[in-house]
């Protein structure tokens, strides 16, 4: 492989029900990050972590929780997920700093 | 805080048209400032970027200058083709930003032949 891969490619999500989001990179990338696309509103930043070990809350983090136990993965959980939580969701990487952000294929996520 | 504002869309063009989408940021520093594509179904690449004042981002024949006396930091391409059709976003990333990336809301450009 080669980038960044993400999974499942779709999902349809009864409400309460929990749910993790997979994402893996193979650049030895230090950051990577978490996003939801919404339409009208852009992409907005759930979670991030700048290194393996670290993590820190974007914009909108309620309701997820991410893990960074390697430089590779970055999961993302919904605990207990609700209808709010339907979007698109994309998984990035970046060397760090003020570099360029790498993206997924994306995630869409229904939840009724 | 840090943001940046683009132009709404959706666009309308017709093949080989010019194409100017309107970017302006608000940072404090000095931002990085970049332009990533998103066709349909697709995740964002990232298009062009430039990293200080009057740098000239280019790629697949779009181009941006990063402005700082007018913050902006404009795309465009002389003549757009329908594979240019797609959803292009503004970004800026820097220092002062915690080096998180800050999207503009997306400009949807459809090119017709």
């Amino acid at each position: 492989i080669a980038g960044i891969t993400q999974a499942p490619t779709s999902q349809i999500l009864a409400a309460g029900r929990r749910m993790t989001l997979r994402c893996t990179q193979d650049m030895r990338h230090n950051a990577m990050y978490w996003y939801r696309q919404d339409l009208g509103l852009g992409l907005r930043l759930i979670h991030y972590s700048n290194t393996a070990g670290t993590t820190g809350k974007g914009e909108v983090p309620d309701g997820y929780s991410v893990s960074r136990a390697n430089t590779d993965d970055f999961p993302l959980t919904l605990a207990s997920a609700v209808p709010s939580q339907t979007s698109v969701y994309f998984c990035a990487s970046s060397e760090g700093g003020p570099l360029a952000q790498y993206f997924g294929p994306g995630t869409r996520l229904t939840v009724l | 805080g840090d943001s940046v504002t683009q132009m709404e869309g959706p666009v309308t063009l017709s093949e080989e048209a010019c194409l100017t989408i309107n970017c302006t940021y608000t940072a404090t520093g000095y931002p990085s400032l970049f332009w990533y594509v998103q066709y349909p179904g697709e995740g964002l690449q990232l298009l062009l970027k430039a990293t200080k004042a009057d740098d000239k981002g280019s790629n697949k024949g779009f181009e941006a200058t990063y402005r700082k006396e007018t913050t902006s930091f404009h795309l465009e391409k002389g003549s757009v083709q329908v594979s240019d059709s797609a959803v292009y976003f503004c970004a800026l990333s820097g220092s002062n930003t915690g080096n998180q990336f800050y999207f503009g809301t997306g400009t949807s450009l459809t090119v017709i032949p």
